[in-house]
């Protein structure tokens, strides 16, 4: 069965700290996309990246970078010199395919706070 | 604003009712998804419709049930409503088939009392 951790339920770091939020997932099959959202305290959901099980490449986006490890069933999320602006809950997800459509599974979200 | 609507914003109910939630995807997407994110459950996905289709279900329960109309547009019906429906329901489109990025509306936050 699927299923996505985030180990971690809180951090707090200060501002031009670089923080990463772990992301272990669990998949039988060897096609699925990873997923990380962000949701500010609005409310909102925010896609920031996706990435396909036959891609373990690293992906750099400005300050935030992403390190799949299929060997250790992990994606990883690292936020270079953290910005109040990135507070916020992120949330990792899993995504298989099922009959013709994709199921996804969530994690429990890791609440990051970034103080001044 | 990512081009996702969901109507209304707020709803109070209360046990055993039913209410529709409303969703507009964006523009040129054929793929509507339903999530429910509460306190104790997380985010939840519950259920995937593709150009008037169903394609994927998760954690749906019996008691709701979805459709997506031929202008695109999707309802979320729930019945015989409960105290621990309450949470806040979330659609997001995306321009196929779940593969790709979605986009998600602002949300409808129910209570059932």
């Amino acid at each position: 069965a699927q299923k996505v951790t985030q180990a971690q339920t809180e951090i707090s770091v200060v501002e031009k700290e670089d923080v990463t939020l772990d992301c272990v997932y669990e998949t039988r099959d060897t096609t699925y996309y990873l997923f990380w959202y962000k949701q500010p305290p609005s409310g909102e959901l925010v896609f920031l990246i996706r990435r396909n099980s036959f891609d373990e490449q690293n992906e750099i986006s400005g300050r935030y970078s992403w390190n799949f490890q299929k060997s250790t069933s992990s994606f990883n999320f690292t936020i270079t010199a953290s910005q109040v602006v990135d507070s916020a809950v992120y949330f990792c997800a899993l995504s298989e395919a099922q009959n013709y459509g994709q199921n996804f599974v969530f994690g429990p979200g890791t609440r990051l706070s970034v103080l001044p | 604003d990512s081009g996702v609507t969901q109507t209304p914003k707020h709803l109070i109910t209360a046990t055993g009712q039913r209410v529709t939630l409303r969703c507009s995807p964006r523009s040129g997407d054929l793929s509507v998804y339903w999530y429910q994110q509460s306190l104790d459950q997380g985010l939840q996905f519950l259920i995937q419709y593709y150009n008037g289709e169903e394609r994927a279900k998760g954690n749906i329960l019996e008691r709701f049930s979805a459709q997506q109309f031929p202008d695109l547009h999707s309802e979320l019906n729930l019945s015989s409503l409960e105290l621990g429906d309450s949470a806040l329901y979330f659609c997001a489109s995306s321009i196929t088939s779940g593969r790709e990025e979605q986009y998600f509306g602002p949300g409808t936050r129910l209570t059932v009392t």
